[in-house]
């Protein structure tokens, strides 16, 4: 079963607007959020993360909002860039399962200039 | 810091061959990933080394065997390529949470 799931394959914006990236999950053991990012023939790269003790992160253009009682996770980048075009993964972490993640299937973000 | 680092970049391989990819990072990190990414299935572990001398099955372990080889190396086998494990690799490593991939290994299994 697909525990944590991007229902959106692709989203495209404009340069300048906001961005929201969303990502579900269903496993309540989960307590640690991320998001990576990954150009083409790169490997994912770390972008921010979430403790489920918290609501809200903020980095710079980046902030990711945790809605725990809807299991609901996203990203917002504002404004938008087109150096922001890439796939972007949402991941999470058991409780109790040391350091694994298990990642969503990642939606493919284009910011059109 | 070259971070993680993953040989080849690219490999084909005839389906029963088998290959070996490698994996070193240098940010003396204790755990170790390998993950294997097919379209619009996002990342899934394949094994995973929390510490130096210990492995562990992920996600989709069949049809593939690892080794720590110490803390910085962590090698992934494949016994009998099939075209099945057409895929692109990713080797990542962590010290806690944030996990720190490699460039990856395009494979190829025809």
């Amino acid at each position: 079963d697909q525990q944590v799931k991007q229902n959106s394959p692709s989203l495209s914006v404009q340069e300048g607007r906001i961005s929201i990236l969303n990502c579900d999950y269903t496993n309540s053991m989960f307590d640690y959020f991320l998001w990576y990012k990954k150009y083409p023939a790169e490997g994912p790269t770390f972008l921010i993360s979430i403790s489920s003790i918290k609501d809200k992160n903020e980095d710079g253009r980046f902030t990711v909002f945790l809605n725990k009682s809807a299991k609901h996770l996203s990203l917002h980048i504002v404004p938008s860039q087109p150096g922001d075009s890439a796939v972007y993964f949402c991941a999470a972490r058991p409780e109790t399962s040391g350091s694994r993640l298990t990642f969503g299937e990642g939606t493919q973000l284009t910011v059109n200039p | 810091n070259a971070g993680v680092t993953q040989t080849p970049k690219f490999q084909v391989l005839k389906t029963g061959q088998s290959m070996t990819l490698q994996c070193a990072q240098d940010m003396n990190h204790n755990s170790m990933y390998w993950y294997r990414q097919d379209p619009g299935m996002g990342l899934r572990l394949i094994y995973y080394s929390a510490s130096e001398g210990t492995t562990d099955k992920g996600e989709v372990p069949n049809g593939y065997n690892v080794s720590r080889l110490n803390k910085r190396e962590f090698s992934l086998r494949l016994e009998s390529a099939a075209p099945s494990q057409t895929s692109v690799y990713f080797c990542a490593s962590s010290l806690r949470y944030e996990q720190y991939f490699g460039p990856g290994t395009r494979l190829t299994v025809t």
